[in-house]
């Protein structure tokens, strides 16, 4: 089986950096991935971690250490329009099916 | 538009009424999978598609809950003699189907309220 646990909301101010963390804890799984849900909209993929270590995409960075059963995601530079719902998944070797977390809701302020 | 479609975009029913909903995924992905959201909650995975096969089911779903993808194409979920607690968002995505941990595209979805 698979749990992951994401903080349920997080507030920052425009410009600033925040960092969304995600730990887990599964029997085994390929690698993780994050996804953004705008309020009203559909899931859209951000980044996937299949090693240890950063992947950096733009203003978006994720992070992986299976060692520790842990993953963020970091987002610099914060504009309004991140203000969304972000959620860390893993597809577990198991199986086919890509397992989400229930999501973090990040507020950015002016 | 090249994007997952999903019809309708909401559908308001009374309880014990049956509700079918359709996917259309990127053309060129052979994977499709269903998902249910709730508010504040994340997706939860209900059932997989490679290609025609069903291949995947979530062991919380419902004998209630069926779903085809006749051709390889499109697919349909049924839900039969709805409940309240079915009143959810069904989320339909794709993928290319080239590895592990594939990157899903999502659907609009359809916002399912019974009544």
């Amino acid at each position: 089986g698979q749990s992951l646990e994401q903080p349920s909301e997080v507030t920052a101010v425009e410009g600033a950096i925040v960092q969304i963390n995600c730990t887990y804890q599964t029997s085994g799984f390929y690698g993780l991935s994050w996804y953004q849900q705008h309020d009203g909209g559909a899931p859209t993929f951000l980044s996937y971690n299949a090693l240890d270590g950063l992947e950096e995409t733009g203003r978006f960075s994720s992070f992986l250490s299976r060692s520790d059963s842990y993953g963020y995601l970091l987002l610099q530079e914060l504009q309004m329009k991140d203000s969304a719902s972000y959620f860390c998944a893993v597809q577990l070797n198991s199986g086919y099916a890509l397992n989400f977390g229930k999501g973090t809701s990040l507020l950015v302020t002016p | 538009d090249t994007g997952v479609s999903q019809d309708p975009r909401h559908k308001i029913t009374k309880r014990g009424q049956n509700v079918t909903f359709r996917c259309d995924p990127i053309s060129e992905h052979n994977r499709l999978y269903w998902y249910r959201q709730t508010l504040g909650q994340g997706p939860e995975f209900l059932t997989y598609f490679q290609n025609e096969a069903q291949l995947e089911k979530s062991r919380l779903l419902s004998d209630r809950f069926s779903a085809e993808r006749p051709k390889g194409s499109f697919s349909t979920l049924e839900i039969q003699r709805t409940e309240q607690g079915d009143s959810a968002m069904y989320l339909c995505a794709s993928s290319l189907g080239t590895g592990s941990n594939e990157k899903l595209f999502f659907g609009s979805g359809t916002q399912l309220s019974v009544l």
